[in-house]
């Protein structure tokens, strides 16, 4: 069984295009996250869902909005697609915080979007 | 300064060898330390974690944290043509942030 999925694994668009990518996680966990990983292979959060609220938000453009709508799943949806915007996008899950430790995060297999 | 440094790769070392990699923080309140794995267009994947000063053993892999230099390093050792990947350091304060180096590549020559 698949842990953490994510469709498409795969997009290709226009710029300026909307699209979104879901999220789907089956471990129970309370925390969801969306990183993007860019050509230099550097991984960054974005935001992160603590059983559908948000708790965190990095300076991420305005262009860019997660929807949690229960704690297993988290959407990603974004407006107006720049050539910048080209990258592996990761969703991933954890239990949540446990009196700081152990805050191991499983990874979904990644949506690579690709803008023209 | 970034959060997380990672020593510059790529790290080409023999089979059978021992890969060190090495990681610094600049949050001296970091609590949580990890090394994720992550094949060439593959998701990263937890290899270990460690949280208290000194050395973890966990098969050929060994976590060695000293929170005073602020040092975090990965030991592979008897070094595998599969152990060939980018890996990356993370570290977690007290809250849901895990902040990730850039990274370093490693190649096992067979």
């Amino acid at each position: 069984d698949t842990a953490v999925s994510q469709t498409p694994k795969y997009l290709v668009t226009q710029m300026g295009n909307d699209k979104s990518i879901k999220c789907e996680q089956n471990l129970g966990h309370d925390t969801m996250y969306w990183y993007k990983q860019d050509s230099k292979k550097f991984l960054k959060i974005m935001f992160s869902y603590n059983n559908k609220e948000l708790i965190i938000n990095e300076t991420v453009p305005n262009r860019f909005s997660p929807k949690s709508p229960d704690k297993a799943h988290l959407n990603l949806h974004i407006n107006s697609l720049e050539l910048g915007d080209s990258a592996v996008y990761f969703c991933a899950s954890s239990p949540g915080l446990a009196g700081g430790y152990y805050n191991e995060q499983f990874f979904g297999p990644g949506t690579r979007l690709t803008v023209l | 300064q970034k959060e997380v440094e990672q020593n510059s790769g790529p790290l080409s070392v023999p089979e059978g060898a021992i890969a060190s990699l090495n990681c610094t923080y600049s949050d001296r309140g970091s609590q949580s330390f990890f090394w994720y794995r992550q094949y060439s267009g593959k998701s990263p994947e937890l290899i270990m974690f460690i949280y208290s000063n000194g050395d973890k053993e966990d098969g050929r892999f060994t976590a060695q944290l000293n929170k005073a230099s602020q040092y975090v390093s990965l030991l592979i050792r008897d070094s595998q043509p599969s152990d060939s990947a980018t890996y990356l350091c993370a570290v977690n304060r007290d809250d849901y942030k895990l902040s990730f180096g850039a990274g370093t590549t490693v190649t096992v020559r067979a």
